[in-house]
Formats: C-alpha cells, sequence, structure tokens
C-alpha cells in the first residue's frame, strides 16, 4: 500500500517558470510533511517543511501548500532556474514525541529546468 | 561542521555474502536511521536507533540487522545477499525532528 502517492513523475520547465509538484497522502495520522531535494550521487536534502496547522510555508523561491481535508500538498518553485533540475521526494510522517523518526516517501519527480 | 558521513561509498558484493555498512551522525546527534533507496524509487524506512535503542523498524527481513554505539555511530548489516538488495543505503541522522541524510553506500548485488 503506497500511503504518498507524487506527480508527475517527470517535468520540464523553462528557466524562470513555475514547478509544481503534488503529493497525496492516505494515513490521516501523518502530521509532518517535508520536501527533499536529491541531485545525482548524493543523499536527500531536506527543503521545507510544514506541519498541518497552516496551510502554506514560502522559504525563498520554495512554497508548501498544504491541503488537510483533501489530504493533498504540494510543492511550487518559482522562477525555477537550471540549477533546480534533481529529484524531489515528498514525505510524511507521524510525530512521535516531536521526533519524526520514520518517513515515508513518494516515488519522486524528476524535473528538468531548461535554460 | 561535518554532515552525516557514510562508508563505503561503493562496494560489490556477491549473492550469499554479508554486508556491513557504517554511519557517523552529525555531532550532537543521537538518533540514526537507515533507509533504502532503489533506483528510481524513494527511499523506504529500514530502522531507527536512538540512545543505542531500536525505535522502529520498516518492513525488511530479518536479514537486515542493525546497531547504534556509544559515540552514536551505527552499522547496518545485511546477510545472505540477494541481487534484490542492490541499492543505495542511506543514513540520517536527526535531533529535532528532522533528517539530515549522508551521501549513502551504493551496494551491488551481483
Amino acid at each position: 500500500q503506497q500511503q504518498v502517492k507524487q506527480s508527475p513523475q517527470s517535468l520540464i520547465v523553462q528557466k524562470g517558470g513555475i514547478s509544481i509538484i503534488n503529493c497525496a497522502y492516505e494515513n490521516t495520522a501523518f502530521d509532518y510533511f517535508p520536501w527533499y531535494q536529491q541531485f545525482p550521487g548524493k543523499g536527500p536534502a531536506l527543503l521545507i517543511a510544514i506541519r498541518p496547522d497552516v496551510s502554506e510555508k514560502k522559504e525563498g523561491r520554495f512554497t508548501i501548500s498544504f491541503n488537510k481535508s483533501a489530504k493533498q500538498f504540494s510543492l511550487h518553485i518559482m522562477d525555477s532556474q537550471p540549477g533546480d533540475s534533481a529529484t524531489y521526494f515528498c514525505a510524511a510522517s507521524k510525530d512521535r514525541g516531536g521526533s519524526n523518526y520514520k518517513l515515508t516517501f513518494g516515488k519522486g519527480t524528476l524535473l528538468t529546468v531548461n535554460p | 561542521d561535518a554532515g552525516v558521513t557514510q562508508s563505503p561509498t561503493h562496494l560489490i558484493k556477491t549473492r550469499g555474502q554479508q554486508v556491513t555498512l557504517r554511519c557517523s551522525p552529525i555531532s550532537g546527534h543521537k538518533s540514526v536511521s537507515w533507509y533504502q533507496q532503489v533506483l528510481g524509487q524513494g527511499p523506504q524506512f529500514i530502522f531507527q536507533y536512538y540512545e543505542k535503542e531500536e525505535r522502529g523498524r520498516g518492513n525488511f527481513p530479518d536479514r537486515f540487522s542493525a546497531r547504534q554505539f556509544p559515540n552514536y555511530s551505527s552499522e547496518l548489516n545485511v546477510n545472505a545477499l540477494l541481487l534484490g538488495d542492490s541499492a543505495l543505503y542511506l543514513c540520517a541522522s536527526s535531533f529535532s525532528g528532522e533528517l539530515f541524510f549522508g551521501e549513502g553506500s551504493r551496494l551491488t548485488v551481483l
């Protein structure tokens, strides 16, 4: 059972455009939703994360939108740059005493930003 | 600041062999987690340790085992390797609820 579904599988965007990646989850107990960026040959790096008490969180060019009733969240990358080309993973976990040890990941989205 | 360090970075084994992967967490982090990332997929949770105790285990067979040492470093052991164990094995450390990943150990089983 795939608990976090991510789409699209791949995405091509022109430089300066907006990249949008969507995720849907099934487990209503999830209450921590991070996004990770992974370059080839590297480990995933935390980009931005949100908890369900807010509907949106912005950090620089990266924004998470969260819809608790629909059990969906998305990553928006504004003014996309070629350096943003990477694989992006959404994830979710159930907070256990303030420490989110077990992340359930989506399958990833390969983003290509053309110059 | 040193991040999560893993060794070895690459290794090749044959079916039936055993492998040990090592991880040093970020200084001050007491929790270590292990994930398996098969090519083209998201990471899958294997184990989580905190203060040398196992706090969680994913859906992996008993061939997979791990431990955490007093200095919070960790080892992941996989016995009786199968072709399907070929993957990137990621270690992550955590302090305040955020996971920080190392660059992984790429295991190829022939």
